[in-house]
């Protein structure tokens, strides 16, 4: 059973640096047979794909996110991460990671992390 | 807003079908593979259809998918009330360089 589990704080200050892990179990990041991505939603953007990375570190971001967020991959943890730096209220949402074929085929998702961007 | 149109709602009484649909254009839907997910809220979205028209293991054969042109479209038969919840379609658009989703549908049953 794949699971997917994110963590890290919910409550951010504007102007710093979001930081969000996401702990996989039941299939290894280093198999190679997927992508791992952040999602987020909000009532204001809907749906978004902020980005993927693969086993071998290689990243693809939204373009309009390409120079805030930053995906990065721990193999040995079997984790990944994203940060989102310079954030704004905008930023506001529930983040998901999922696992994925390249597309928008999204088969596991985390049970999403609610993150608030707030003084 | 979304690249991708759908309808905010669509309704349908039990045994029932409806049809939602979603709207691209050439650099996404008439070019790309379409996937529907179903949310139910304060969950994570659960993939429906994949490739078009393909359901993953343990999809109800109640769901399926079809894509013409740049258009795209959830049915779902046989309507029960568990099924009343919110609908996205998803796809890669190649302007956009990633996966966009539509803004999602709400199915009252």
């Amino acid at each position: 059973q794949v699971q997917l589990q994110e963590s890290g704080p919910g409550l951010v200050k504007p102007s710093q640096t979001l930081s969000l892990t996401c702990t996989v179990s039941g299939d290894s990041i280093s198999s190679g047979d997927f992508y791992w991505s952040w999602i987020r939603q909000s009532p204001v953007k809907g749906l978004e794909w902020i980005g993927y990375i693969f086993f071998t570190g290689r990243t693809y971001y939204k373009p309009s996110l390409r120079s805030r967020a930053t995906i990065s991959v721990d193999t040995s943890k079997n984790q990944f991460s994203l940060k989102l730096t310079s954030v704004t209220a905008a930023d506001t949402a529930v983040y998901y990671c999922a696992r994925g074929n390249w597309g928008p085929h999204f088969d596991y998702w985390g049970q999403g992390a609610l993150v608030t961007v707030s003084s | 807003q979304s690249v991708l149109t759908q309808p905010p709602s669509v309704s349908g009484t039990p045994g029932q079908s409806v049809t939602i649909s979603c709207s691209g254009s050439n650099s996404n839907i008439g070019s790309n593979y379409v996937c529907w997910y179903q949310q139910v809220p304060g969950t994570a979205p659960k993939l429906l259809i994949y490739r078009n028209n393909q359901r993953p293991s343990g999809v109800p054969d109640r769901f399926s998918g079809s894509k013409s042109g740049t258009s795209a479209a959830l049915a779902i038969s046989g309507l029960r009330s568990e099924d009343e919840t919110d609908y996205f379609c998803a796809v890669w658009d190649d302007s956009l360089s990633g996966p966009v989703f539509g803004e999602g549908t709400k199915l009252t049953v």
